[in-house]
């Protein structure tokens, strides 16, 4: 298995600018988690998804941003408008909970600057 | 507020000897914790569990202890290599979906 894939691994965009990052879940996982790494918060939750159906959103900083799955093995997280304090390493991870596996595998990260 | 936090932001060690990272929590509900190693421009990868009803737990070199009355968490590897360097996450949790990270232990091992 190729594990979580995510792209673009790198995005440069001007501020006001629309940003779609991309997740694809690990075959046979049905959970799905996007979070966000910056120096002054550490690795942080935006929102999780359970079955295709977001579960906890509250982690998602405001209106700006918003997450899909449209299917089992796909995910997106939109940031619309972009601002430059979006600037950060985006994670998605998934994993197939079950009793005594909590174990969350991450993609390799996107990280976004926004000028 | 951060409800894990991880007070020493990195830490060298010679190689071969013991590395301890720390973690203290707040929430007394959480009831499972992990530990994630991150390389540079990759994701954090799955390192060790324990579960609240544990204290401790082994795999190899590395063993994660847990103090539920003072909540501490503490990451021992021995002994220690230079390709240990890397941050080190612990992670917490009282559903298995939600977890909530620390900011993170940068780990120096040096040769």
């Amino acid at each position: 298995d190729a594990g979580v894939i995510q792209s673009p691994r790198h995005e440069v965009t001007e501020m006001g600018q629309e940003v779609t990052l991309r997740c694809k879940l690990i075959s046979g996982h049905n959970s799905l988690f996007w979070y966000r790494q910056t120096m002054m918060r550490g690795l942080e939750l935006l929102i999780y998804f359970n079955n295709n159906v977001p579960i906890d959103d509250s982690g998602m900083p405001e209106d700006r941003f918003s997450a899909k799955m449209p299917n089992a093995s796909f995910s997106t997280l939109k940031i619309q408008p972009s601002e430059p304090r979006d600037s950060a390493v985006y994670f998605c991870a998934s994993s197939f909970p079950a009793e005594g596996v909590y174990e969350q595998y991450f993609g390799p990260g996107t990280r976004l600057t926004v000028t | 507020d951060q409800q894990v936090k991880q007070n020493s932001p990195s830490l060298s060690v010679q190689e071969g000897r013991i590395s301890i990272l720390n973690c203290d929590y707040t929430n007394s509900m959480f009831d499972y914790f992990l530990w994630y190693k991150k390389y540079p421009a990759e994701g954090p990868t799955f390192l060790i569990s324990i579960s609240s009803i544990k204290d401790k737990n082994e795999d190899g070199r590395f063993t994660v202890f847990l103090n539920k009355s003072a909540k501490h968490l503490s990451l021992h590897i021995v002994p220690s290599q230079p390709g240990d360097s890397a941050v080190y996450f612990c992670a917490a949790s009282r559903d298995i979906n939600k977890f909530y990270f620390g900011s993170g232990t940068k780990l120096n091992v040096k040769p």
